[in-house]
């Protein structure tokens, strides 16, 4: 059974970077089928879409975040991860990760992790 | 960018009860591309129904989704205690994918 697990800092300084890994069992990063990515939710607020990644390291961004961020798969680790630049107290958030088909016609997100929690505080 | 918007912003119904929650678009979404997904409080949202009116794996079939181009809806025929949650609409016609903000059912 395909599992997604977030980690991270919990606590990271404005301006500073936020980095964040996914770990993937039950499931492996290269598979030709699937992208990979991050989803984030601000407290009491909706879904944005962050990012997506497939197993080449080819990658879409959101284009309000697309300056900040990067995201990057380990295919030996099995791990996809989250970089964000300069971050304020608006990136405060539920950091998820996530999964989706590669066809468009499949494409919503059919997996996720628990997410983990971000907040932004000097 | 498709913004979504979803109303109304919360519904308090009762068990047994009919709840009709509503997902409009900006701009047409393709081929009717339009998911929505249930969140529980301090859980992931779970996918309930996909290309605007599928059903996703294990989901009753007290959930039913309509709608096409702009205007989608999602109906709950008959609340059980176990519904009332907050229902996300998302499209994934054209990047960025995007969600609505969120509708929650709660008990009246």
């Amino acid at each position: 059974q395909l599992q997604l697990q977030e980690s991270g800092p919990g606590v990271v300084k404005p301006s500073e970077t936020l980095s964040l890994i996914c770990n993937v069992s039950g499931g492996s990063i290269s598979s030709s089928t699937y992208y990979w990515g991050w989803i984030r939710q601000p407290p009491g607020k909706g879904l944005e879409w962050i990012a997506t990644i497939y197993q080449t390291g080819r990658a879409s961004y959101n284009p309000s975040l697309e300056s900040r961020v990067t995201v990057s798969v380990d295919t030996t680790k099995n791990q996809v991860s989250l970089k964000l630049t300069s971050v304020t107290a608006a990136d405060t958030a539920l950091y998820y990760c996530v999964r989706r088909r590669v066809a468009a016609a499949l494409g919503w997100f059919d997996s996720w992790g628990q997410g983990t929690p971000v907040t932004v505080s000097s | 960018e498709i913004v979504l918007t979803q109303s109304p912003g919360t519904l308090s119904l009762s068990p047994g009860e009919r709840a009709t929650l509503s997902c409009r678009a900006s701009q047409t979404v393709s081929s009717r591309y339009l998911a929505w997904y249930q969140q529980k409080p301090g859980q992931a949202p779970r996918l309930l129904i996909y290309g605007a009116s599928s059903r996703a794996t294990g989901i009753p079939e007290r959930f039913a989704g309509s709608g096409s181009e702009t205007d989608f809806t999602l109906t709950i025929s008959r609340l059980e205690p176990e519904d009332f949650a907050v229902y996300h609409c998302q499209q994934y016609g054209g990047s960025p994918w995007t969600f609505g903000q969120g509708t929650r059912v709660e008990i009246k």
